[in-house]
C-alpha cells in the first residue's frame, strides 16, 4: 500500500505571492490534516479535512485555506504570502477522525519565501 | 487548550545503552491519546508508540516503552539497546477529541544523538 506523497518536495516563493501545495493521502485514508513546522520547532496543526469538509482548524488566518477532492487528496493554498510562512509543511493522513486514530505522515513540502 | 512540554531539547546515549525522553502535558479531557514520533532527516514523521489514556497499563513496542503517570500528566519514552538508526527528532505529540480540535499538539521536540 502506498504511503502518504506530498508534492513538490521543495519551493521558492516570493513575498505577497500565492503557492499550492499538494498531498495524496494513504490509500483507504478518508481524512487529511496540514501542519506546519517551522525550523527547530514542533509541528502546529493548521485545518483538517474530512470526506471534502473542513473538520477543525488551528490558529492559522484565512489565508491559509484548503481543499479536499472525492478522492481524498488534498491542497493546501496560502495566499499574499509572508516571509514567516517559510517553513516545512507537512500532510497526514488517517482512516477517520475519531481519536483514536494513527496519523500517516509524508515527507513535506519546504517552502521557502523570499 | 492543551499543551506539550519537552523540557530536553537534546539528549546524548552511548550504542546499546538505554535512554529516557521526558514529556508532560496539560489538558482538562479524560479521553485523548498519546504518542511518540520520530522524525530522521529524511523529514518523515513515524510512529515510534501510542498510549490510551484509559490504559493503565504502559505501552512497549519491542526496545521502546513509555512510562505514562496520568495524574502527573507525564508521558516519558524509554529506548532500551540504544542504536544508530534511533538518532533523530523526537516529538511527544497530544491527540484532542473531535470536540477540542481534532488534533496533534506537538511539543517542541528532542534531538537524540546515538555515539558509536
Amino acid at each position: 500500500e502506498t504511503g502518504v506523497t506530498q508534492s513538490p518536495t521543495h519551493l521558492i516563493k516570493t513575498r505577497g505571492q500565492q503557492v499550492t501545495l499538494r498531498c495524496s493521502s494513504q490509500s483507504g485514508h478518508n481524512t487529511v490534516s496540514w501542519y506546519q513546522q517551522a525550523l527547530g520547532q514542533g509541528p502546529q496543526f493548521i485545518f483538517q479535512y474530512y470526506r471534502e469538509e473542513e473538520n477543525g482548524r488551528g490558529n492559522f488566518p484565512p489565508r491559509f485555506s484548503g481543499l479536499q477532492f472525492p478522492n481524498y487528496s488534498s491542497e493546501l493554498n496560502v495566499n499574499a504570502l509572508e516571509l514567516d510562512d517559510s517553513a516545512l509543511y507537512l500532510c497526514a493522513s488517517s482512516l477517520g477522525t475519531g481519536v483514536g486514530y494513527g496519523y500517516t505522515f509524508g515527507s513535506g513540502t519546504r517552502l521557502t519565501v523570499v | 487548550a492543551q499543551t506539550v512540554t519537552q523540557s530536553q531539547p537534546e539528549m546524548s546515549v552511548q550504542e546499546a545503552e538505554t535512554v529516557t525522553l521526558s514529556c508532560t502535558y496539560d489538558t482538562s479531557e479524560s479521553d485523548y491519546y498519546l504518542f511518540w514520533y520520530k522524525q530522521p532527516p529524511s523529514r518523515q514523521m513515524i510512529l515510534v508508540i501510542r498510549q490510551e489514556a484509559y490504559k493503565q497499563q504502559n505501552a512497549t513496542e519491542n526496545r521502546f516503552s513509555v512510562n505514562f503517570q496520568k495524574a502527573a500528566k507525564s508521558f516519558s519514552l524509554k529506548i532500551s539497546d540504544s542504536q544508530l538508526g534511533d538518532a533523530a527528532m523526537y516529538f511527544c505529540a497530544y491527540r484532542s477529541a473531535p470536540e477540542y480540535g481534532n488534533k496533534l499538539v506537538f511539543g517542541a521536540g528532542t534531538i537524540l544523538r546515538v555515539k558509536s
